[in-house]
């Protein structure tokens, strides 16, 4: 089954403590993207990949890390989390850019 | 950056009635996207219209595009409580959404 996971589903954490969010996509994609939902501000792109090695910013990267060592993953880092870093997160990749984009079930992240 | 802008920013209406929601964006485009997401999952595709289309059907969704007011809307008729969620606009390849629209169908 095509599909985009994510991992962990739900995390509660503690300011300062690195985490790894992880996304994995079966369907050979090359675009992968990380997107935070914030109430009332719809969803917001942090980072993008065209390609394997090639990754960029999006409109809200501030406090976050990716790589793309393997096109099928595209894990999120935060390596000092931050309460205003509480949010949902999901993970998409598509064929290409402005192709139709599948999306991970989401992450929901708790900074405390 | 390039995002749709959805409006209005919630719908109600009742089982059986039509749901109009728009999306208007402010540059060329080479195709627009809509999604539907259920509360707190990901977002679902549901229709591509590329900027040389006017009109694309998919089952009870119809979409238009007006390349020359920069606009979009997506129509679900007879619309059924399932039908409930919110909808965004993703236009050209930019791959960034607005705050949607909330469609609640009550029965």
């Amino acid at each position: 089954e095509a599909q985009v996971t994510q991992n962990p589903r739900y995390l509660i954490t503690v300011t300062g403590k690195k985490l790894t969010v992880t996304c994995s996509q079966n369907m050979n994609h090359e675009y992968m993207s990380w997107y935070r939902q914030d109430p009332g501000l719809g969803l917001r792109q942090i980072y993008y990949s065209m390609n394997v090695e090639v990754t960029d910013k999006g409109d809200v990267p501030e406090g976050y890390k990716v790589s793309r060592k393997e096109k099928r993953n595209f894990p999120l880092i935060l390596e000092s989390p931050s309460p205003n870093q509480t949010s949902l997160y999901f993970c998409a990749s598509s064929p290409g850019r402005g192709y139709e984009q599948y999306f991970g079930p989401g992450t929901r992240l708790t900074v405390t | 950056s390039q995002q749709g802008e959805e409006d209005p920013q919630a719908l109600s209406i009742q089982e059986g009635e039509n749901a109009t929601m728009n999306c208007s964006y402010k540059t060329s485009i080479n195709n627009l996207q809509w999604y539907r997401q259920n509360s707190g999952r990901g977002l679902v595709h549901l229709i591509l219209i590329r900027s040389n289309e006017r009109e694309k059907h998919r089952g009870r969704l119809r979409v238009t595009l007006d390349t020359s007011k920069k606009s979009s809307s997506l129509l679900i008729t007879a619309s059924r409580a399932a039908d409930t969620a919110s909808y965004f606009c993703a236009p050209y390849n930019d791959m960034r959404f607005g705050a949607g629209t909330r469609l609640t169908v009550k029965p």
